[in-house]
């Protein structure tokens, strides 16, 4: 069974500044991951996944996180972050087997300030 | 195009009472989850459909919770009688098929049981 470990349940930093969220995962074989993104009183939405080949996965509004296989972590990184990033964002594992369950870790919650 | 629809979006009961929980998936999404998130952590899969067949219940607690989704479509999650563990975020999700396809969350049921 996976497992997927978040160490970080909050993370204050001030407009502007880089920021990066911890992930790390534990399974015996190989595995999807992703990040998802939830707003205050919205649904999560997905972020960025990775699934195979680049080692660096990119979404539409300036995050990153990259897939290192011998630490077993997919950290979350934004070089400037803004106020509307504002949120709770959940790192998520699925073994690529085809019976296998999404499981999400305890989530971060980012707080921009100014 | 229209996202997952939950109602209630908010539902306080008191222990002993029934409650149940309406999801409208994404049309043309054959995958419907219902998943439980707990006050501080990750949300945790209780079921998963396929068209209208349950095909993984393994964390549904089968003695007060119950779920159904007639003709493939909507489904409903019913817990009686509730408990004040039960208290919780309840998400449905859906999605096009169950391989690595994005899961599509609706915004949740917020459930207080005093």
């Amino acid at each position: 069974a996976q497992s997927v470990t978040q160490l970080d349940s909050q993370v204050p930093v001030f407009e502007e500044a880089p920021v990066e969220l911890r992930c790390n995962y534990s399974s015996s074989v190989s595995v999807y991951l992703f990040w998802y993104v939830q707003y205050p009183n919205q649904g999560l939405q997905l972020l960025l996944k990775y699934l195979s080949g680049s080692t660096l996965v990119e979404s539409i509004n300036g995050f990153e996180a990259e897939f290192n296989k011998s630490q077993t972590s997919f950290h979350l990184r934004k070089p400037s972050v803004h106020i509307s990033d504002t949120a709770e964002y959940f790192c998520a594992v699925r073994d690529t087997g085809t019976a296998s369950k999404l499981t999400f870790g305890t989530g971060t919650r980012l707080q921009v300030t100014l | 195009e229209a996202g997952v629809v939950q109602s209630p979006r908010y539902k306080i009961i008191e222990k002993k009472q029934p409650v149940a929980f309406w999801c409208n998936p994404i049309s043309g999404h054959n995958t419907l989850y219902w998943y439980r998130q707990n006050l501080g952590q990750g949300p945790e899969l209780l079921i998963r459909y396929e068209n209208e067949e349950a095909v993984d219940d393994s964390q549904l607690p089968k003695d007060r919770f119950s779920a159904e989704r007639l003709k493939g479509v909507d489904s409903t999650l019913k817990i009686q009688p509730a408990e004040l563990g039960d208290s919780a975020v309840y998400l449905c999700a859906s999605s096009l098929g169950w391989t690595i396809n994005e899961q599509y969350f609706g915004p949740g049921t917020r459930l207080t049981v005093t």
